[in-house]
């Protein structure tokens, strides 16, 4: 059981390119989301999803999507990478009603 | 909106307790939680209170919920240089989505 898993650890990217964060849980978790961390800000709510099929914006979704069509897997894409979206990313599934599982993260870094 | 606040640093003795302190907003807040995070790595639970409890104990961790002030805190018995990290007070309303402060960051001297 590799509970939630996010590939890839680091990237650096240029401005304008696209890319796509991985993340995969084994748990059969419903619910999962995509925080990004920022120093001073704790962690912001980007995108969130209630199952399979079904996405709805966070706090800080601008610039970011996501798609979930099966319930392993949820990838974050930015379409055109700013410098703005260098930060550290966390991917979290729910265990019900309350328990929440984070990922390690990926640190990215847009030049 | 919905807002949580910690103060940034703490510093203290090996052998202390450490008291983490948060402020939030939303009352209809339905659980508050505490997350550890260690250099480098992600969060993780350290323990959470439900909305009608005022008190939880879970070892040498103690976590004190006021809902008329909506204060928490988190209490660490014997702090030992192993729990030295940045520490998280989120609140959750609704599903899965939480509402984390900034952290604070624990530092233990020895």
């Amino acid at each position: 059981n590799a509970g939630v898993t996010q590939t890839p650890k680091f990237q650096v990217l240029k401005t304008g390119q696209s890319m796509t964060l991985q993340c995969a849980q084994d748990m059969n978790h419903e619910y999962m989301s995509w925080y990004r961390q920022d120093p001073g800000m704790g962690l912001r709510l980007i995108h969130y999803s209630v199952g399979a099929g079904i996405t709805d914006q966070g706090e800080v979704p601008n610039g970011y999507n996501v798609s979930r069509s099966t319930t392993e897997d949820f990838p974050l894409r930015l379409l055109s990478a700013a410098p703005s979206q260098t930060s550290v990313y966390f991917c979290a599934t729910l265990r019900e009603p309350y328990e929440q599982y984070f990922g390690p993260g990926t640190r990215l870094t847009v030049t | 909106g919905e807002d949580v606040e910690q103060s940034l640093f703490l510093s203290v003795r090996e052998g202390d307790s450490s008291v983490i302190n948060c402020t939030y907003t939303d009352s209809s807040s339905t659980y508050l939680y505490w997350y550890k995070q260690e250099p480098g790595a992600g969060l993780q639970l350290l323990t959470y209170i439900f909305s009608n409890m005022d008190m939880k104990q879970d070892q040498r961790l103690t976590v004190l919920l006021n809902k008329k002030d909506k204060h928490l805190s988190l209490r660490i018995a014997d702090t030992q240089t192993g729990d030295s990290a940045i520490y998280f007070c989120a609140e959750n309303n609704q599903g899965g989505k939480l509402i984390f402060g900034q952290g604070t960051e624990l530092s233990v001297k020895p």
